[in-house]
């Protein structure tokens, strides 16, 4: 079964500072891995993914997430971070046992902490 | 833009009573799907539909029953709610397989359960 995991509960940086959220998973065959956020009070919205292509995916807000199939890593960056970034970030990847509903595989998330 | 809502933001109900959770998505999509969201546990799926009065069950649907009658709605219901089912429910939407944007999931805002 595919997984997604994230090892950091919490991820604290300064304004301005490059921001790193870490995601590794375990899929047979090929990945479809996305990023999604979720600000206070609100659902989560979807950031970007990676289906193929460049290893190197942009989405909104100006994060950016590089694929690794090497180290089966999935990591979120962003060069320059803003206070507003503060949120509760979520890895995910495709469901592979079921077509019929496109279901996702959610990691635990991690909370990602922009100080002034 | 896609939109997803749920009938309530809080809701707090008694042990034992029967709970009706809504979720309604404009966008004509066929698939809709009811998580739980926890702590540390990220999101878990309960069950999902990818058709009028199609279901299925996802990861932890004991306690849980569910409802599409129309495209647009999709219902989740706990016969008999429990102090373990506090917590947040957010309900999402996506495209079918084979479009381009299939596994894109729309959130509503989430539902934030208190069973006392």
């Amino acid at each position: 079964a595919q997984s997604v995991a994230q090892p950091e509960d919490q991820v604290n940086v300064a304004e301005g500072n490059p921001l790193t959220v870490k995601c590794t998973y375990s899929v047979s065959g090929n990945p479809y891995l996305f990023w999604y956020v979720q600000y206070p009070n609100r659902g989560l919205q979807f950031l970007l993914k990676y289906i193929t292509g460049d290893n190197l995916v942009k989405g909104s807000y100006g994060f950016e997430a590089e694929f690794n199939k090497s180290q089966t890593s999935f990591h979120l960056k962003k060069p320059s971070a803003l206070v507003s970034d503060s949120a509760l970030y979520f890895c995910a990847v495709r469901d592979l046992n079921n077509n019929a509903g496109n279901m996702l595989t959610f990691g635990g998330g991690t909370r990602l902490m922009v100080k002034p | 833009d896609v939109k997803v809502t749920q009938s309530s933001r809080y809701l707090v109900k008694r042990t034992g009573e029967k709970v009706f959770l809504e979720c309604v998505q404009d966008m004509d999509h066929e698939n809709m799907f009811w998580y739980r969201q926890d702590p540390g546990l990220g999101l878990r799926l309960i069950y999902f539909s990818y058709d009028v009065k199609m279901k299925e069950k996802g990861d932890i649907p004991e306690g849980y029953s569910v409802s599409r009658e129309k495209k647009e709605r999709f219902s989740l219901i706990l016969e008999s709610a429990s102090t373990n089912q506090t917590s947040m429910y957010l309900c999402a939407s996506s495209f079918p397989h084979g479009q381009p944007r299939a596994y894109e999931q729309y959130f509503g805002p989430g539902t934030r359960l208190t069973v006392t």
